[in-house]
């Protein structure tokens, strides 16, 4: 089994400055990797798949990169609105089970 | 975009049984694979269980298999999740989830999600 690990668990940052999450698979899931945003009481929203695209509507201070074995994904000016947990998840795999990290909350400093 | 609602959760007792609803929006409902994932409280996201957009094949994790049934009904544009001999530890939020995938190329990971419905095992 795959296990996502992502880093930090926590993140401080200020609004208007740029948010750097890590997400780390134990082996390669090639560009299989997904980024979803999950607000206080609310669904998880996806945010990103095939490791660097946007999915429908969201906003293009969102980016992700990175193949293999190490992801990032970057906000690069933090709105009051980004304020969530970001899980993300590898899709390489079949089934799903045991396909996300642990989460990274991004709170406000 | 499809929106789902859940329904059905609830207060069981442990070896208890419930059936969770979901309801979908659009006509496109069988169109596509639909999942369950679970959400303990104040904890990550667990995928429980997978069924194919016409419910020919269905998949479970683990710590479900044998206990939890999902099927659909494309017609009434519905999906369930049947739960049996419930434990402490399946407490959480349930949401449907429909595939990011079209038809028989299911992708395995989330597009839309339910809002959930909240389900507690409890003595």
């Amino acid at each position: 089994e795959v296990v996502m690990t992502q880093s930090p668990a926590t993140l401080s940052v200020s609004p208007g400055e740029r948010a750097t999450l890590s997400c780390r698979a134990s082996q390669s899931v090639r560009s299989n990797l997904v980024w979803y945003q999950q607000k206080p009481g609310q669904a998880p929203r996806l945010l990103m798949y095939s490791a660097s695209t946007r999915a429908t509507g969201i906003p293009a201070r969102f980016s992700g990169s990175g193949s293999g074995t190490e992801f990032t994904l970057t906000i690069s000016s933090l709105q009051s609105e980004d304020f969530a947990v970001y899980y993300c998840q590898q899709s390489d795999n079949w089934p799903p089970e045991g396909t996300f990290g642990q989460g990274t909350k991004v709170e406000i400093k | 975009q499809m929106q789902l609602v859940e329904s059905g959760g609830g207060v069981v007792q442990p070896g208890g049984s419930l059936r969770l609803s979901c309801a979908a929006s659009e006509p496109t409902f069988g169109n596509y694979a639909m999942h369950w994932v679970r959400q303990a409280p104040d904890k990550g996201l667990e995928w429980l269980a997978f069924t194919r957009f016409d419910g020919s094949i269905k998949d479970y994790a683990d710590s479900v298999k044998g206990r939890f049934s999902i099927s659909r009904d494309n017609s009434k544009r519905m999906l369930y999740l049947q739960m049996h001999s419930l434990r402490f530890e399946d407490t959480g939020v349930y949401h449907c989830a429909n595939d990011f995938g079209f038809k028989e190329r299911p992708l395995g990971y989330f597009d839309n999600w339910g809002q959930g419905t909240l389900v507690i095992v409890s003595s």
